[in-house]
């Protein structure tokens, strides 16, 4: 039961181009919603976050939205950068307990 | 000086064997954390401890027993290890257990159980 989904294993950007990186949900009682990064052989990092109470959360080049309705978020970065290559996981929490549910990570290439 | 450090980084042992992951935190956080990362990438909790005290114990063989000395160190040990049980085991730790509090995760430690 993956409550947490990013249907996209990989997506590969131009330099400089945006980045869209997307997550579905199905429990709608989760009531914050993180973003983490991944290299090769590290532990995620995290990277964003945003309140089921707010639409729209940036920071730098990340941005993340939130579609609640649509029980949908997004994380656009811009410009894409070849740092940014890297695993991103989308992260739920707040159901109740004290889990936090990841889904499977999408790999994000950028090509110089 | 690293933050949430894991031992060992790698461990190939074979079946049956007990082994043990160490986990150690340095951020004075009050709450830790046991995943592991399976075949298919995902990242599934397996034990949280807040100050020592087990809050979350998911559907997790009992051959897998988490262990807390003190707040800044969360332990994992597996008895009778099973080919299941390769994987990267990941432990984080957070400020406190509420959902708006990011996580810190160690580097992974990679099992193979030949």
């Amino acid at each position: 039961d993956q409550q947490v989904k990013q249907n996209s294993p990989s997506l590969s950007v131009q330099e400089g181009r945006i980045s869209i990186l997307n997550c579905d949900y199905t429990n709608s009682m989760f009531d914050y919603f993180l973003w983490y990064k991944k290299y090769p052989a590290e532990g995620p990092t995290f990277l964003i976050s945003i309140s089921s109470i707010k639409d729209k959360n940036e920071d730098g080049r990340f941005t993340v939205f939130l579609n609640k309705s649509a029980k949908h978020l997004s994380l656009h970065i811009v410009p894409s950068q070849p740092g940014d290559s890297a695993v991103y996981f989308c992260a739920a929490s707040g159901a109740g307990g004290f889990k936090t549910i990841f889904g499977a990570g999408t790999r994000l290439f950028v090509k110089a | 000086d690293t933050a949430v450090s894991q031992t060992p980084k790698y461990l190939v042992t074979q079946m049956g064997n007990d082994k043990s992951i160490k986990c150690e935190q340095n951020l004075g956080h009050d709450t830790m954390y046991w995943y592991k990362q399976d075949s298919k990438k995902f990242l599934k909790i397996m034990f949280s401890y807040n100050n020592k005290e087990l809050i979350i114990n998911e559907t997790v063989p009992n051959r897998f027993s988490p262990k807390s000395p003190d707040k800044a160190h969360l332990n994992l040990h597996i008895n009778s290890l099973e080919l299941g049980d390769s994987a990267v085991y990941f432990c984080a730790s957070s400020q406190d257990h509420a959902s708006v509090n990011e996580q810190f995760f160690g580097p992974g430690t990679r099992l193979t159980v030949l």
